[in-house]
């Protein structure tokens, strides 16, 4: 059963750097999936952030895409995200999740999602 | 602004149906087959109830079911319980590489 594990910082400094990193524990890194970023603004709904491939290739929300990086450690099963000049508009729960690719999983399905951390940008 | 347009609330009666509806445009909802749903119950991480339009992962029962006609997509819960009162979220691929959600709706089970 593949699970996924958010950590970093809960709170941040407007103008600082976020970083977060997903633990994926339980299964492998494999061509299958898209490693995918996903947040949610106190009361309100969900917003992608961006995606990583196994071969490193990755797409990004482009209203993000200036400030956002997202990279993937294959050998320690994780991935990252880096997101500069944070605002109080950043505030939000962040999810990592799972995004199927492959034909025996669910096929461009968000199927498995970390438990999300909250992030609070104030300073 | 979310890029799908939902419906911010819906209600129904305990065995009633209801349906979601999930309004996009030719770049995401009509140009592609990769629509899927989620329910999300507060503070919990949402959950995939729906993709490829219209197929079910495993243990979702047959309760949900998915449609889409042009650039509208739409959930429908057929008897409806307790426990279907969510936020439901729709989501679709778009011709930009991305990924654009709904704004969700709440269900309300009356």
């Amino acid at each position: 059963q593949v699970q996924l594990q958010e950590s970093g910082p809960g709170h941040v400094k407007p103008s600082e750097t976020l970083s977060l990193t997903c633990v994926v524990s339980g299964g492998f890194f494999t061509n299958a999936y898209w490693w995918s970023w996903v947040r949610q603004p106190p009361g309100k709904g969900l917003e992608w952030i961006g995606e990583i491939f196994h071969s490193g290739s990755t797409n990004y929300n482009p209203s993000l895409e200036s400030r956002l990086t997202i990279s993937v450690d294959k050998s320690n099963n994780q991935f990252s995200l880096n997101l500069t000049s944070m605002t109080a508009a950043d505030t939000a729960v962040y999810y990592c999740a799972r995004l199927c690719s492959g034909t025996s999983c669910p096929h461009y399905g968000l199927d498995v999602w970390g438990q999300g951390t909250t992030v609070i940008v104030a300073s | 602004q979310s890029a799908l347009t939902q419906p911010a609330s819906v209600s129904g009666s305990p065995g009633q149906s209801i349906t979601i509806s999930c309004t996009g445009t030719n770049t995401d909802i009509g140009a592609f087959s990769y629509v899927s749903w989620y329910h999300q119950y507060p503070g919990q991480a949402p959950k995939l109830l729906i993709y490829g339009v219209t197929k079910r992962p495993s243990g979702v029962p047959d309760r949900f079911s998915g449609s889409k006609s042009g650039n509208l997509a739409s959930l429908t819960i057929s008897g409806l319980q307790s426990e279907d009162e969510a936020t439901y979220f729709c989501k679709s691929y778009t011709t930009r590489n991305t990924w654009a959600f709904g704004g969700g709706t709440k269900l309300t089970v009356l």
